[in-house]
């Protein structure tokens, strides 16, 4: 089965500074993956998807993240902070295969921004 | 603009107690699904729901069922609430989880909060 890592239960980063949050995932056949965000007191919302097109993918609120076979990860980026980003991010992962496709949770990194 | 919508979003039981979470989308999607959400452990699957007319274990099946009534909607039941099932729990669709790629972009609702003492 599918299982997706993503490092850090809780990053802190000043405004303005690069936002790094890691995801690594477990197979052998890369999967599918996404990155949500989830806002306090709200649903998750889709930040950005990788399905086999190109490796570098381009989300929503200048956040992007690069698919890296070699070392199974999706990690997260965006170059500068802003307050309006704290949020709690999850990245997500699907088989490509024929078996179950629902999306398997990583288990959450909560962003802060410090002025 | 209505997405996911699903009711009631607070919600206090007694062990013990039986209640129905209920969820319905207006995208036109075929597969749809709750996850419950615990501090340190992100989304569990549930239960999900391929098409309508049917329905398959998730991670976490263990005291819940499910319904799809229909196309739009997907209820969630838990027969005998117990506090382990205390959680907030996100009902979710997606065009068709069996195609894949964009098929399995998931859209949720805002969450329903459940405290059972």
């Amino acid at each position: 089965a599918q299982s997706v890592t993503q490092l850090g239960s809780h990053v802190s980063v000043s405004e303005g500074a690069l936002v790094l949050l890691r995801c690594n995932y477990s197979s052998s056949v890369p999967p599918y993956l996404f990155w949500y965000v989830q806002y306090p007191n709200q649903g998750l919302q889709l930040l950005l998807k990788y399905t086999s097109a190109a490796t570098l993918v381009k989300g929503i609120n200048g956040f992007e993240a690069e698919f890296k076979k070699s070392e199974t990860s999706f990690h997260l980026t965006k170059p500068s902070a802003h307050m309006r980003d704290a949020a709690e991010y999850f990245c997500a992962v699907s088989d490509r295969g024929t078996g179950r496709r629902a999306l398997t949770f990583g288990s959450g990194t909560r962003l802060q921004v410090q002025p | 603009n209505a997405g996911v919508t699903q009711t009631p979003k607070f919600q206090v039981l007694k062990t013990g107690q039986s209640m129905t979470l209920q969820c319905a989308q207006d995208m036109n999607h075929n597969s749809m699904y709750w996850y419950r959400q615990d501090p340190g452990m992100g989304l569990r699957l549930i239960y999900y729901s391929a098409s309508e007319g049917t329905t398959d274990k998730g991670e976490v099946p263990n005291g819940y069922n499910v319904s799809r009534l229909n196309k739009r909607e997907f209820s969630l039941r838990l027969e005998s609430a117990a506090p382990s099932q205390t959680s907030v729990y996100f009902c979710a669709s997606s065009e068709d989880i069996r195609q894949g790629g964009s098929g399995n972009t998931i859209y949720f609702g805002e969450g329903s909060w459940l405290t059972v003492v």
